[in-house]
Parts: C-alpha cells; structure tokens; sequence
C-alpha cells in the first residue's frame, strides 16, 4: 500500500534549525516534493528530490534516501514567518501509467521568539 | 508566474443543493487536479484530468464529477451536497513531462472552504 508519515506538530526557536522527517511507503517511487503551506493559503512548492543525497536552497535543504524510504527537509536560521504547515508529497508512477502525488497529513511548525 | 484561480474562498451550500467549483490556470498547463484537504488527513487526490475532455478518478471520486471543456478550466461538481463534503478544496495544475518530473511540479490555487449545512 501507499503510506506517508510525518510528524503533526513541532516547534522551534527564532533563529534555530529544524528538520522535519516524512517516511513513505510506495509500490512506484519517482520523486518526492515538499511544499509550505500557511495558514489559509494554498501549498507553494519548495524542492523536489529524486536522487539520493541532500538539495540545498537558500535556508532550506531536502535530503532523501530511497533504500530507506527517508527524506527530511532542513530549514535553518529559522524566522516568525517559517511558521506554517510542511506537507511531504511522493509522486508514484504506479497509478495507471499517470503520475500522481500522495500527501501526507503534513507537520504544523510553530516558531517562537 | 503561474497563476491559479478558484472561483470562490468561501461557500456555504445546503444540502442536496448541486455544488459547482471553478478552477482556471493560465499556463497552459495540460494537468489539472482536484484535491479536498481536510485536518489530520492531508491532500486527497478526487479526480485529475490529463487533458481536454479527459478525467480520471483519485483516490475519493464518490460524490463528484469534474468537467474539463476546454485546457484552461476544470470544473469540480459535486450533484448532491452532503455534510461530510465540508471541506477545504484545492485546485492544481502541471505541465506534462515524459522525462523530468521536477516539470510536473504542482502549482495551487488559493482554496475554497465548502461548508455544507
């Protein structure tokens, strides 16, 4: 089956590091995307693994492991306005010859002063 | 920049009533989806469409039909509103790539919030 996890909540100081970790569990792996979402608002993109290793961009880095079914997004240097839902997204190639995404529930980021 | 638009951020519906929700891209894109977003469950995928005049089922298409007339435009209708169809709905769309999938990148509309009583 298809299966996405990541934690609910987390919280985090002004100026620190988080990473927030998603697991999947997929029959057709081709890629994984996090996207940022605030409050009310629509998810925007914010980077796209497929290979193995870590992408790094501007404050925030994705890394993924595939043997692993791992990946983990890194925002450093944490600001006020980081503080917003982040939403793991596997694209599975399974589904009928179609590409699809497979969210998970996403983790809701609380940064505080 | 691309840019999609849903026709409302805020509906409030009776149930029974026959639900319409528009969503326009203006990217040229070939990919459109549907999804509903609700608490603890995250984006479920209710039908995308490929192409002009063509859908295909998501992972929860009772309940709902889609309309894809013309690239541009993808209609989500829901035939007879029920309570459990209070929602958040989320519109996407993509363009369509054989070799790179970061091109597949989806890109959101802003949302509606259906509440049906």
């Amino acid at each position: 089956g298809q299966n996405i996890d990541q934690p609910t909540e987390m919280t985090a100081t002004e100026g620190a590091i988080v990473q927030i970790n998603c697991t999947y569990q997929t029959s057709g792996f081709n890629g994984l995307f996090w996207y940022q979402q605030h409050a009310g608002e629509a998810p925007t993109f914010l980077s796209y693994n497929v290979l193995d290793g870590l992408e790094e961009k501007g404050r925030f880095s994705s890394f993924l492991s595939r043997s692993k079914g791992y990946s983990y997004l890194l925002l450093k240097e944490l600001q006020m306005k980081d503080s917003a839902s982040y939403l793991c997204a596997v694209r599975d190639s399974r589904s009928g010859g179609y590409n699809k995404l497979i969210f998970g529930a996403g983790t809701r980021l609380a940064v505080h002063p | 920049d691309v840019k999609v638009t849903q026709s409302s951020r805020y509906l409030v519906k009776r149930t029974g009533e026959k639900v319409f929700l528009e969503c326009v891209q203006d990217m040229d894109h070939e990919n459109m989806f549907w999804y509903r977003q609700d608490p603890g469950l995250g984006l479920r995928l209710i039908y995308f469409s490929y192409d002009v005049k063509m859908k295909e089922k998501g992972d929860i298409p009772e309940g709902y039909s889609v309309s894809r007339e013309k690239k541009e435009r993808f209609s989500l209708i829901l035939e007879s509103a029920s309570t459990n169809q209070t929602s958040m709905y989320l519109c996407a769309s993509s363009t369509k790539s054989v070799d790179r999938a970061i091109e597949e990148t989806q890109y959101f509309g802003p949302g509606t919030r259906l509440l049906v009583l």
